[in-house]
């Protein structure tokens, strides 16, 4: 079983609309808990982290974290042509990746 | 502050030869991580070094080494260059290690191996 997992999408939202991507964790020990954007042909940025269960808001990024069901999500509202981008999330160390889902916000 | 730097941006080698790729942290920094990113496997970590020492390392053949230096400057060797290690290679630093710290990743190293 893989260590953390996410729906590779692609993943399409129109502009304005609420983009939901989710990630599940296998390691229940897991404490921290990242997400990172990656526009094609540049590096991962770190966008959010969280560490306690509930929700963490920051601008239009909102993560949710559930420790009980081992998933952490990242809400983006009011999505705009430039969050299309993979989103990649880590967990613990950071040192195993998802596989990143693809997000598309269309015009 | 500087990000991450790395170089050379792009290198192209031919299979056995070898290669060394350098990375530069966020002044402060002392974690180093290094990743693999190739379209099929995405994100796949090598190793970490924290104050000069490996902490922790993936899954990856003995071909792939690293170091990191006393100004925690890191680089990362490939001996034996084969086709399939054809990718982006990137490092990433944090503060103090990695539970609990956000990574702060470089542009990355283009490999094409011939």
């Amino acid at each position: 079983q893989k260590e953390v997992e996410q729906n590779s999408g692609p993943l399409s939202v129109p502009e304005g609309a609420i983009a939901s991507l989710n990630c599940t964790y296998s390691d229940r020990g897991s404490q921290s808990f990242f997400w990172y954007r990656q526009y094609s042909g540049k590096s991962p940025e770190l966008i959010m982290f969280i560490y306690s269960n509930g929700d963490k808001e920051d601008g239009r990024f909102t993560a949710q974290l559930n420790k009980a069901s081992q998933y952490v999500s990242l809400l983006i509202r009011d999505s705009q042509p430039s969050d299309s981008a993979t989103y990649l999330c880590a967990v613990s160390n950071q040192f195993y990746f998802g596989t990143g889902t693809s997000l598309t916000v269309i015009p | 502050k500087a990000g991450v730097t790395q170089t050379p941006r792009y290198l192209i080698k031919t299979r056995g030869q070898q290669v060394t790729l350098s990375c530069s942290p966020i002044s402060g920094h002392r974690s180093v991580s290094w990743y693999q990113q190739t379209p099929g496997q995405g994100l796949q970590f090598l190793f970490e070094y924290f104050s000069e020492t490996q902490r922790n390392k993936g899954n990856f053949p003995g071909r792939f080494s690293g170091r990191q230096f006393s100004n925690s400057r890191s680089e990362m060797n490939v001996s034996t260059l084969e086709l399939g290690d054809s990718a982006l290679y990137l490092c990433a630093s944090s503060l103090a290690g990695s539970e609990g710290m956000g990574q702060y990743f470089g542009p990355g190293t283009r490999l094409t191996v011939t």
